[in-house]
């Protein structure tokens, strides 16, 4: 079955700190993954999404994913963190077949200490 | 440009009131049509997909039910609301196979 793990339920880091959130997906097929941002309260917003091509892919608010096929991972990378980057930050595979589904993961919080 | 529109953003419910919530999308045609409930610490679970009018699709059993009487327009029902139908729901509409879904801000819906 598909599935998607966030490992880390909460993490902290200090402004300015780079930020690495881990996902690993279960997809027997080529995935199409996704990375998504929650501020509290709000719909979700999509950061970057990943179809196929280069592995390294550019998202909204200077973040980066990078697909890992042997690793069955695309890790949400950012190289210097801003307090206003504090959200909820969903990973989620669509699976597709007729129609389009997303499994997601349980997310991760993120807390930028200033 | 494609929005949607999401209602109440807040509900507060009694046990056993029915319930209606209300998702419109503007600025497309034929969309795929999702409802998401969050749970903390839980992501998101697929409740309800539909591809067109009248065709809806359950993923988990459970005390709602959804309907599309119109091509943009998704209703999440309940006849009897139950304590454990307290969360956050989400509407959302994708394009093509294969697209990203949009999402609406969300309703936080309370059964007490």
């Amino acid at each position: 079955a598909q599935s998607v793990t966030q490992p880390d339920i909460h993490i902290t880091v200090s402004e300015g700190a780079s930020l690495e959130l881990r996902c690993n997906y279960s997809y027997g097929a080529t995935p199409y993954l996704f990375w998504y941002v929650q501020s509290p309260g709000q719909g979700l917003q999509l950061l970057l999404k990943y179809f196929s091509g280069d592995t390294l892919v550019q998202g909204i608010k200077g973040f980066e994913a990078e697909f890992k096929r042997s690793q069955s991972s695309f890790n949400l990378r950012k190289p210097s963190v801003h307090w206003s980057d504090a959200a909820e930050y969903f990973c989620a595979v669509g699976v597709s077949g007729g129609y389009n589904k997303l499994i997601f993961g349980a997310g991760t919080r993120l807390a930028v200490h200033p | 440009s494609q929005t949607i529109h999401q209602w109440p953003a807040t509900l507060v419910q009694p046990v056993g009131s029915p319930l209606s919530l209300e998702c419109t999308v503007e600025g497309t045609s034929n969309p795929n049509l999702y409802w998401y409930r969050q749970a903390a610490g839980r992501g998101l679970q697929l409740l309800f997909y539909s591809v067109g009018i009248g065709q809806i699709s359950s993923e988990v059993p459970q005390n709602l039910s959804a309907s599309r009487p119109q091509d943009r327009q998704f209703i999440l029902s309940s006849k009897k609301l139950l304590l454990s139908d307290s969360g956050f729901y989400l509407c959302a509409w994708s394009g093509d196979m294969n697209t990203e879904a949009f999402f609406g801000q969300g309703t936080r819906l309370t059964v007490v």
